[in-house]
Parts: structure tokens; C-alpha cells; sequence
């Protein structure tokens, strides 16, 4: 398994400025994932993560919106830009951990847009 | 979710047995997990399904039939605290797809 630490843990925004979210991982990891969950729904995947590459990012999600950086083997980042309340949501990161390849989740960040 | 169909909710009580059922797009498919994921919170990994049958893990057991693309989870004993969302997840190619999940109440 791996301790995922996320920062912030909740934010309150206005409209049209940017937050960027830190996942923390306690051991060395290739791939990262960031999902987000609307409120009431199952999880998405925004994009994968990994070290030394451009993220890959899923249908309906764009680096513009959400530029990713993975700097090393633990530490990712997600910025959510120009923000709007549509984007109101629980943003979470993931790393593939276990010996069945299950992915293990931080606590998620929890974004309120104003 | 992608093609991925599971019960909105369900209720049971304390101390029983409940099965939630989940079908799912064949096509791509690599194995299937089951997670739990209570409210406020984030999911947690509960059982992963590659080969057809029965893995059984305390009161959780999983079962899946790659023939027919369904899957089922059963919470044996239940406890209050089983109160929560299950989310059947399909792996396709290392990326998981998410069903909408299924709430369950467990009442006393």
C-alpha cells in the first residue's frame, strides 16, 4: 500500500483565479493519476501522471485547464485554472501500489468555487 | 459510468447478507475491482477480480464471470459501519473506470 497526503484539504475560490493541489506520496511510484468527483457522482479521470513525460489527459480534459507537473517519483501536482463554479468538486490523486495493480487514493481536496 | 451498471442503492439490515451486482463492457477488460468509499471520504480498495470465481476475504467476498461481464460483491454479517457507497471499477489497459456506485443503508 502507500500514505498519500493531498494540500489543501478544502478551499474556498473565486471565480477566474487558479489552485493548484499537492499530492504527496510515501514511497517512490511511476504512474499518478488525478481524478475529480462532482458532486454526487462516481469518479473521473482527468489525466495520468508520470515522471519524466507530459501527462496524458482523458477526453474532456485539457492541459490549458488543468496543467499537471510530476517533478519526481512522489510528488505530483494539479492546478485547476480559471476556475468556475462548474468546477466546484473533489479533486483526487492516486498511485497504483498493490500487487493486483489496485490504485490507492489521497484524501481529496474538496474545491468550492465562488 | 461507461458502460458499467450497478443498483443506485440498496438497503439491508444489520447483521445480514446483501449481494451488489455489477455488468459491465467486456471489450478491453483487464479485471475488475471493487471499492468502498464512505462519505467525505476517499474510496478504498476492497477486492480485484482478474480470473472467474469466487475470492473471498473475511466478510467481503467478490465474484466474477468474464464470459457474461458481471461481477458481484457480497458483505456477509453486516455492520453499521458497512453503511457506505461500493463502487464497481473495471481496469482497462491500467486505467480504472468507475461505476456510479451503489449506496448502501444499513439500518438496524
Amino acid at each position: 500500500s502507500a500514505v498519500i497526503s493531498q494540500k489543501p484539504s478544502r478551499d474556498i475560490c473565486q471565480r477566474g483565479t487558479s489552485l493548484t493541489i499537492q499530492c504527496q506520496v510515501d514511497s517512490q511510484v511511476t504512474m499518478m493519476f488525478w481524478y475529480r468527483q462532482q458532486p454526487g457522482q462516481s469518479l473521473t479521470l482527468i489525466a495520468t501522471a508520470n515522471q519524466g513525460s507530459e501527462a496524458t489527459y482523458e477526453s474532456g480534459f485539457v492541459i490549458d485547464k488543468f496543467p499537471i507537473s510530476r517533478p519526481n517519483l512522489t510528488f505530483s501536482t494539479l492546478t485547476v485554472s480559471n476556475m468556475s463554479p462548474e468546477d466546484s468538486s473533489i479533486y483526487l490523486c492516486s498511485v497504483v501500489a498493490g500487487v493486483s495493480g489496485e490504485q490507492y487514493f489521497g484524501p481529496g481536496t474538496r474545491l468550492t468555487v465562488t | 459510468g461507461q458502460n458499467i451498471d450497478q443498483p443506485t442503492e440498496m438497503t439491508a439490515t444489520e447483521g445480514a447478507i446483501v449481494q451488489i451486482n455489477c455488468t459491465y463492457q467486456t471489450s478491453g477488460f483487464n479485471g475488475l475491482f471493487w471499492y468502498q468509499q464512505h462519505a467525505g471520504e476517499a474510496p478504498t480498495f476492497l477486492s480485484y477480480n482478474v480470473l472467474d470465481g469466487l475470492e473471498e476475504k473475511g466478510r467481503f467476498s467478490s465474484f466474477l464471470s468474464r464470459s457474461k461481464g458481471y461481477s458481484y460483491l457480497l458483505l456477509k454479517e453486516l455492520q453499521m459501519k458497512d453503511s457506505a457507497s461500493y463502487l464497481c471499477v473495471r481496469n482497462q489497459g491500467g486505467k480504472l473506470i468507475f461505476g456510479q456506485g451503489t449506496e448502501l443503508s444499513v439500518k438496524p
